[in-house]
């Protein structure tokens, strides 16, 4: 089964533009997870989709939204880009069975840099 | 409340020693907690998991210690190896968020030969 796939894997932008990230689960997989990882802060969860329903969000400002399609694929995007949004975008899936505790898988990450 | 706290920051261990790595959790309602390895250039993928149900996990080498009642729980290698080098992460989620795992901060682990 292939594994959680992400595109771009490297990304360069500027101040002020919008970027979109793609992740495409591991098949099955009906959840997705967005994840953002820096130096100073660690791996911090962004929100999670099921079912193309936004279920869980993390303290993040309303730049970054996502959405999820009919076929469990996943975007995310960010506005207006600041220099504090360089970092490795983390997507992960699972396979969201009521009730259960579920290994999430992760993708490799894009890696995004704002100059 | 939905801190993990995680440490140490670094550590090095000769080859074969034992590697441990500490994390502390506030949030009772917290019961599922996996640990994560990372090298460079990937994603975290999931060593092993355990459930307050349960003091001690084993698999192979790596060994999951849960103290409930401390909030504590912490990751143990056996037998360190060079290849086990990487960055590990202790997380923490609940079962009706188990889409949205909290994080440690990670412990930068060196294995010398």
């Amino acid at each position: 089964k292939a594994g959680v796939t992400q595109t771009p894997r490297y990304l360069i932008k500027t101040r002020g533009q919008q970027v979109t990230l793609s992740c495409s689960p591991i098949s099955g997989h009906r959840s997705v997870s967005w994840y953002q990882q820096t130096p100073g802060q660690g791996l911090q969860f962004l929100f999670e989709y099921f079912s193309e329903t936004q279920r869980n969000k993390g303290n993040f400002p309303g730049r970054f939204s996502g959405r999820q399609f009919s076929n469990s694929r996943s975007e995310m995007n960010v506005s207006t880009l600041e220099l504090g949004d360089s970092a490795l975008y983390l997507c992960a899936s699972r396979p969201f069975t009521s009730g259960s505790q579920e290994t999430q898988y992760f993708g490799p990450g894009t890696r995004l840099l704002v100059l | 409340q939905q801190q993990v706290k995680q440490s140490p920051q670094s550590l090095i261990v000769q080859k074969g020693g034992i590697s441990i790595i500490n994390c502390a959790y506030e949030n009772t309602a917290f019961d599922y907690f996996p640990w994560y390895q990372q090298f460079p250039g990937k994603g975290p993928a999931l060593l092993i998991a355990i459930r307050p149900d349960v003091s001690e996990k084993k698999e192979g080498r790596f060994t999951i210690s849960f103290n409930k009642s401390a909030k504590q729980f912490s990751l143990h290698i056996m037998d360190s190896q060079p290849g086990d080098s990487a960055t590990y992460f202790c997380a923490a989620s609940t079962d009706n968020q188990g889409g949205k795992l909290i994080f440690g901060q990670g412990t930068e682990l060196s294995v010398k030969p």
